[in-house]
């Protein structure tokens, strides 16, 4: 069935330094791809998406390109922050009001 | 604006007790799911209802039952709690079945 991969392990990484996280995802046909970023305490947010191959999906600062060839959707900041700090998901939309998420990566800033 | 309210926000059981996990959201939407959440296994689709009167399983049923009371209200019973239910559970609503608005989650721990 249709699923999301994302990378193994937390990530941990000084403020200011370039994160990225890998989400690739396996799917009949394209699906809408998403990612969804968990604060401490709290529920699931949508951060962005993209509806079609080739389609940058950005929020925050962050950024991911819907690659079809690859069958990827990485996450990207140039610059993080403390408070982005969080765990992130990645997401596929597999019909009937229904999204399939990756395992989720932590994501930790040190100042 | 309240969006999705879960409640209780912790719940400590004992094995073979019941409770209910009650879930209201505010938003008019028609789609309401059911998650759990465990370290390494991202997050696991329980039940949800795509529209009133309507509730299908999801990945991991087993051991639980749903009630759609009306279009607002979505519930999770637990009938007897076992070790291996020990979760965070989180509800939520969307309209479209891609954005999802997600409660902040209950902690149920069984012993």
């Amino acid at each position: 069935g249709d699923s999301v991969t994302q990378m193994e392990g937390p990530v941990t990484l000084s403020e200011e330094a370039f994160l990225t996280i890998n989400c690739t995802y396996t799917a009949t046909g394209y699906p809408s791809l998403f990612w969804y970023v968990q604060y401490p305490g709290e529920g699931l947010q949508l951060l962005l998406k993209a509806t079609k191959a080739d389609d940058k999906g950005s929020n925050k600062g962050f950024e991911a390109t819907y690659r079809k060839e690859t069958t990827s959707f990485h996450l990207e900041k140039g610059s993080v922050q403390v408070s982005d700090s969080a765990v992130y998901f990645c997401a596929l939309y597999y019909g009937n009001n229904r999204l399939a998420f990756g395992k989720g990566n932590q994501v930790v800033v040190i100042p | 604006n309240a969006g999705v309210t879960q409640t209780p926000k912790f719940q400590v059981l004992k094995t073979g007790q019941s409770m209910t996990l009650q879930c209201a959201q505010d938003m008019n939407h028609n789609s309401m799911y059911w998650y759990r959440q465990d370290p390494g296994m991202g997050l696991r689709l329980i039940y949800y209802s795509a529209s009133e009167g309507t509730t299908d399983k999801g990945e991991v049923p087993n051991g639980y039952n749903v009630s759609r009371l009306n279009k607002r209200e979505f519930s999770l019973r637990l009938e007897s709690a076992a070790p291996s239910q020990t979760s965070v559970y989180f509800c939520a609503s969307s309209e479209l079945g891609e954005k999802l608005f997600f409660g902040s989650g209950t902690q149920l721990s069984v012993l």
